[in-house]
């Protein structure tokens, strides 16, 4: 039973950087063809990928956001992450990890999901 | 990027109809669509991928068509637990972008 779940900071200030973890269970980050991801909602909204993480450490990013994000693995912990720079209140959103169906860059398995408000 | 539109944009129907829901891509993108259920407050689930493959535990009321830059959900008969909103992704080339969503409700 695959399972996802976020974890990091409700409240951003502007300007500040976004860490955003998710604890994973049910399958390995070392198998080949998994990959793993973010997504995000803005309030109201429909969701934006954001980016991906393969097995093998290759990583697609969304060409919009790219200079700002950062999205890293660690399968000690059966953890991923993302890193979001610059934040604004534009940002605000429900933010999402998910895994990716084997052998389509699309999500199968979402995470509950954790709002960040970007506010000062 | 491309840009995926979907219509209606809401609509309300009665528990036994026959649903039909239409997304349009902004280029041919054959077969690389989903669709995705969301409820308030909860993740997106997936319904359908590759235009027509019901995923695994999804009842198979749910139906997807289409190809080049057209493509349908149909519900065959909706039911109580459908009401919510459907959006279409098209995963064919980056960045991944969905639909903005068909809102649906249960007379």
């Amino acid at each position: 039973q695959i399972t996802l779940k976020e974890s990091g900071p409700t409240l951003v200030e502007p300007t500040q950087t976004l860490t955003l973890t998710c604890n994973f269970s049910g399958f390995s980050l070392t198998s080949y063809g998994v990959g793993v991801g973010w997504a995000r909602q803005p309030p109201g909204k429909a969701p934006e990928w954001l980016a991906f993480i393969y097995w093998d450490d290759e990583k697609r990013y969304n060409p919009s956001l790219q200079s700002r994000l950062t999205i890293t693995k660690d399968t000690s912990k059966n953890q991923f992450h993302l890193t979001m720079t610059n934040m604004d209140p534009v940002d605000t959103a429900t933010y999402f990890c998910a895994h990716r169906l084997r052998g389509a860059d699309l999500f199968d398995y979402w995470g509950q999901g954790t709002l960040v408000t970007v506010s000062s | 990027a491309i840009r995926m539109t979907q219509s209606p944009s809401s609509l309300s129907a009665s528990t036994g109809d026959r649903v039909t829901i239409t997304c349009r891509a902004s280029q041919d993108i054959t077969p690389y669509v989903a669709w995705y259920h969301q409820k308030p407050g909860k993740a997106p689930k997936l319904l359908i991928y590759a235009a027509t493959t019901l995923q695994s535990g999804v009842p198979s009321r749910f139906s997807g068509s289409g190809s080049g830059t057209d493509f349908t959900l149909t519900l065959s008969s909706l039911q109580s637990e459908d009401f919510g909103t459907y959006y279409c992704q098209q995963y064919h080339s980056y960045p991944f972008t969905f639909g903005p969503g068909t809102t649906v409700d249960i007379k």
